[in-house]
């Protein structure tokens, strides 16, 4: 069974301040996604990243970047230079190659303060 | 991304009634899923919706409760059944398209019921 962790509940920071979100995640699989969404108030779930497990590269785009380990299983998640629109609750997911459902962690509120 | 529709977007009900959530997208799609998510919580899948044939459910899910159809690729529907306080949550619909491992959600239905 496949299981995501994000162990921090809530995160505030103040409006350019950099914000890292953990993500800690068990598979059987070799072949798994990882990914992150952001639910802001309105509700609706926004699709922001995703990574293969056979990629370890880790990347930026834009303010948001990801650092993928698979020797710790961890998957984190840093937006730079805050802003208050980015206040939300973000949540990490899993799927196994073959089924494509989705595994999410508890989610992690981010308050981003002006 | 695909264009979701989901309707209505929120409800209010009385108990022991039911409520049928749609969900119709813009372009064809392989997998179509609906997942709950109660207040405060994170997001569990209920089901995903094959076309043309039943559901398949997740564990702690039934079919009598929670009906689904999926008559064709771009179209699904969850029914509430025999509605309680307890089912107050927001529902989503998710799909992927070919090719993608990347699943998008549509607004989500928030559902009390009082």
């Amino acid at each position: 069974a496949q299981k995501v962790t994000q162990a921090q509940t809530e995160i505030s920071v103040v409006e350019k301040e950099d914000v890292t979100l953990d993500c800690v995640y068990e598979t059987r699989d070799t072949t798994y996604y990882l990914f992150w969404y952001k639910q802001p108030p309105s509700g609706e779930l926004v699709f922001l990243i995703r990574r293969n497990s056979f990629d370890e590269q880790n990347e930026i785009s834009g303010r948001y970047s990801w650092n993928f380990q698979k020797s710790t299983s961890s998957f984190n998640f840093t937006i730079t230079a805050s802003q208050v629109v980015d206040s939300a609750v973000y949540f990490c997911a899993l799927s196994e190659a073959g089924d494509y459902k989705l595994s999410f962690g508890a989610g992690t509120t981010v308050t981003v303060r002006a | 991304s695909a264009v979701i529709s989901q309707k209505p977007s929120r409800d209010i009900c009385q108990r022991g009634t039911s409520l049928t959530i749609q969900c119709q997208v813009d372009s064809q799609v392989t997998m179509m899923f609906w997942y709950r998510q109660q207040p405060g919580q994170s997001l569990t899948l209920i089901a995903t919706a094959n076309q043309g044939s039943e559901a398949t459910y997740e564990s702690g899910f039934v079919i009598d409760k929670f009906p689904i159809s999926r008559p064709n690729l771009t179209f699904s529907t969850l029914t509430v059944s025999n509605m309680s306080p307890e089912d107050s949550s927001i529902y989503l619909c998710s799909v992927l398209r070919r090719g993608n491992t990347e699943a998008f959600f549509g607004q989500g239905t928030r559902l009390t019921v009082v």
